[in-house]
């Protein structure tokens, strides 16, 4: 009954270096989001999912690539990290016309 | 543009001293709104979806209400594990896939 797991819990990296967020659901749900969340800006989408083997930008996507592995998986990649992306990196997953679900999170520090 | 305003920021209210929290937003049209609370450290969780004007929705303490340009998540009597960040998000019409989030209400309830 695990949800919306999401790894690593917390990462550090260096500016330039490059990373891949995973996130993994059990719910069997179709759909499956990515969202940055900063202090006074509240949750922003960074890519969404609608359908296994479909992948669509939202509002900030600038700086990431997202992979829709299989039903389950949903990945999110960094590929030259900068300081401006350090945040918290929340992934979410939903069935047709039901809530999203959140995982806990991964805290990301870019130095 | 699409706007969604939660107030105030940050609330902080005394056990058993009942208040309200406001979504207000400006949008071209409006297909659910959800309410979410979220625990520091954690990934939001859902509480409420609400789809038209004058539909309420009860749980606990919490009782969530809307109207055509605002919901309200009136919290009765409230306990300190009462105590998290509420977040609005609402569902628009044309995007039937994402949600649009307010920054959010930080609420302290003191013992």
């Amino acid at each position: 009954n695990a949800g919306v797991t999401q790894t690593p819990k917390f990462q550090v990296l260096k500016t330039g270096q490059s990373m891949t967020l995973q996130c993994a659901q059990d719910m069997n749900h179709n759909s499956m989001y990515w969202y940055r969340q900063d202090p006074g800006m509240g949750l922003r989408l960074i890519y969404y999912s609608a359908s296994e083997g479909t992948t669509d930008k939202g509002e900030v996507p600038n700086g990431y690539n997202v992979s829709r592995l299989n039903k389950r998986e949903f990945s999110l990649r960094l590929e030259s990290a900068a300081p401006s992306q350090t945040s918290v990196y929340f992934c979410a997953s939903r069935d047709t016309d039901q809530p999203q679900h959140f995982g806990d999170g991964t805290r990301l520090s870019i130095l | 543009e699409d706007q969604v305003t939660q107030s105030p920021e940050a609330l902080r209210l005394q056990e058993g001293e009942s208040s309200s929290l406001n979504c207000s937003y400006t949008v071209s049209g409006l297909r659910g709104l959800f309410w979410y609370r979220q625990d520091p450290g954690k990934g939001p969780e859902f509480l409420f979806t609400l789809y038209s004007a004058g539909e309420e929705k009860e749980k606990e303490r919490l009782k969530a209400t809307l109207t055509k340009k605002e919901s309200f998540l009136h919290i009765t009597a409230p306990k300190p594990e009462d105590s998290a960040t509420y977040l609005c998000g609402l569902r628009l019409v044309g995007s039937n896939y994402k949600l649009t989030f307010g920054k959010g209400t930080l609420l302290t309830v003191n013992p």
